[in-house]
């Protein structure tokens, strides 16, 4: 079955450094790739997603890269804040309608003042 | 619009109880999910619904039981509690289509002594 690794496990920057989390999975099959943050005590929230028609994507201080034939994936955060910190959740779709993810271990990331 | 909503919030069990741990979405949406989120290990999927009338087993689906009672309600029953089930539960909902976001309700912090 699908298996995604998520480096590093946690991350520390100085404010205003740029943060790259990234994943790997195993299901060539996989075509859909969200990231979720999650703050303390919170819900997973997505932040922004990419498909595998797509190499990157860009929503402002995010952008999403994939390399569909290394199955790999990276999420990039530039110019990070103090409110960026959170453990941040990457996941590749499964499934015959790609309805399915299968998740990452997850990033702590912590932005230092 | 409320999303997704979860309860209770939080519970705390002794060995052997049972209770179920309900989940409503307001987004008409076919899919539902159940997770469960540990330290470290990112979010295991625990049992499915790709539609109304419709449930299958995730990765963890062992001591757990599930039902999809209309298209909004998505339940988690768990028969006789154990100690290994203290865990974060998470429900969550899917968009119309293939390859769409994962919507999750605030979780449910479950404690079995």
């Amino acid at each position: 079955g699908e298996n995604v690794e998520q480096h590093p496990s946690t991350l520390s920057v100085q404010e205003g450094d740029s943060a790259v989390i990234k994943c790997t999975y195993s299901d060539s099959a996989s075509n859909y790739f969200p990231w979720y943050k999650q703050e303390l005590g919170k819900r997973p929230q997505l932040i922004i997603d990419i498909r595998s028609n797509v190499g990157e994507k860009k929503d402002q201080r995010i952008a999403v890269t994939l390399n569909k034939t290394a199955k790999h994936f990276s999420l990039h955060i530039t110019e990070t804040q103090p409110e960026d910190s959170a453990v941040y959740f990457c996941a590749a779709s499964i499934g015959a309608y790609g309805q399915n993810f299968v998740f990452g271990p997850g990033t702590r990331l912590s932005v230092l003042p | 619009n409320a999303g997704v909503t979860q309860t209770p919030k939080f519970q705390v069990l002794k060995t052997g109880q049972s209770m179920t741990l309900q989940c409503a979405q307001d987004m008409n949406h076919n899919s539902m999910y159940w997770y469960r989120q540990d330290p470290g290990m990112g979010l295991r999927l625990i049992y499915y619904s790709a539609s109304e009338g419709t449930t299958d087993k995730g990765e963890v689906p062992n001591g757990y039981n599930v039902s999809r009672l209309n298209k909004r309600e998505f339940s988690l029953r768990l028969e006789s509690a154990a100690p290994s089930q203290t865990s974060v539960y998470f429900c969550a909902s899917g968009g119309q289509g293939s390859n769409q976001p994962q919507h999750f309700g605030d979780g449910t912090r479950l404690s079995i002594l």
